[in-house]
């Protein structure tokens, strides 16, 4: 399996433009989750899916963010408009139902707004 | 908020050395925890995940869970140059599906 794979690896945008980040899970996973890691605040569980629906959005910032999953293998993070204190790295991880509670992490995007 | 706390340090210890990483939750009902290992520019990889009190060996690596202390630990036996990253603390929360993140320790081993 090739694992999560999130894309764009990095971004830079200016502030108030729309930024769009892409993930597509392990196949079979049932459960998405989106975390952002910065240095101050260290690694946030921003919003996670059950079978594409979203389950808790708690940690999303602000109505900035939005979150999709269309279907089971892919989602979006967008935010807009961007602001420099969104310049964090951005992970999508995946897990499955049964078995283990093992989440698996995608390589990141990292976000830099100007 | 339910908090995970861990000493960001950086810890170093010296190669063929034991290095202790600690953590402490605040959720009491807290039932499932997870050590996750991440390089530097890297995603976090899972190396350990313990359920309960007493200690699980995995190689080099023990992990030690104290639910009456809310407290978990990693000892990592013989620290090589290669275990040199930052060890994340993970508690399982309540949905029994998201994760909730200490902010990790730097571990660097000298050789």
């Amino acid at each position: 399996d090739a694992g999560v794979i999130q894309s764009p690896r990095h971004e830079v945008t200016e502030m108030g433009q729309e930024v769009t980040l892409r993930c597509k899970p392990i196949s079979g996973h049932d459960y998405l989750f989106w975390y952002r890691q910065t240095m101050m605040r260290g690694l946030e569980l921003l919003i996670y899916f059950n079978n594409n629906v979203p389950i808790d959005d708690s940690g999303m910032p602000e109505d900035r963010f939005s979150a999709k999953m269309p279907n089971a293998s892919f989602s979006t993070l967008k935010i807009q408009p961007s602001e420099p204190r969104d310049s964090a790295v951005y992970f999508c991880a995946s897990r499955s139902e049964g078995g283990q509670e093992t989440q698996y992490f995608g390589p990141g995007t990292r976000l830099l707004v100007l | 908020q339910k908090e995970v706390e861990q000493n960001s340090g950086p810890l170093s210890v010296p190669e063929g050395a034991i290095a202790s990483l600690n953590c402490t939750y605040s959720d009491r009902v807290s039932q499932s925890f997870f050590w996750y290992r991440q390089y530097s520019g890297k995603s976090p990889e899972l190396i350990m995940s313990i359920y309960s009190n007493g200690d699980k060996e995995d190689g080099r690596f023990t992990a030690q869970l104290n639910k009456a202390s809310q407290y978990v630990s990693l000892l990592i036996r013989d620290s090589q140059p290669s275990d040199s990253a930052t060890y994340l603390c993970a508690v399982l929360t309540d949905s029994g599906y998201a994760l909730n993140f200490g902010k990790g320790t730097s571990l660097l081993v000298t050789p």
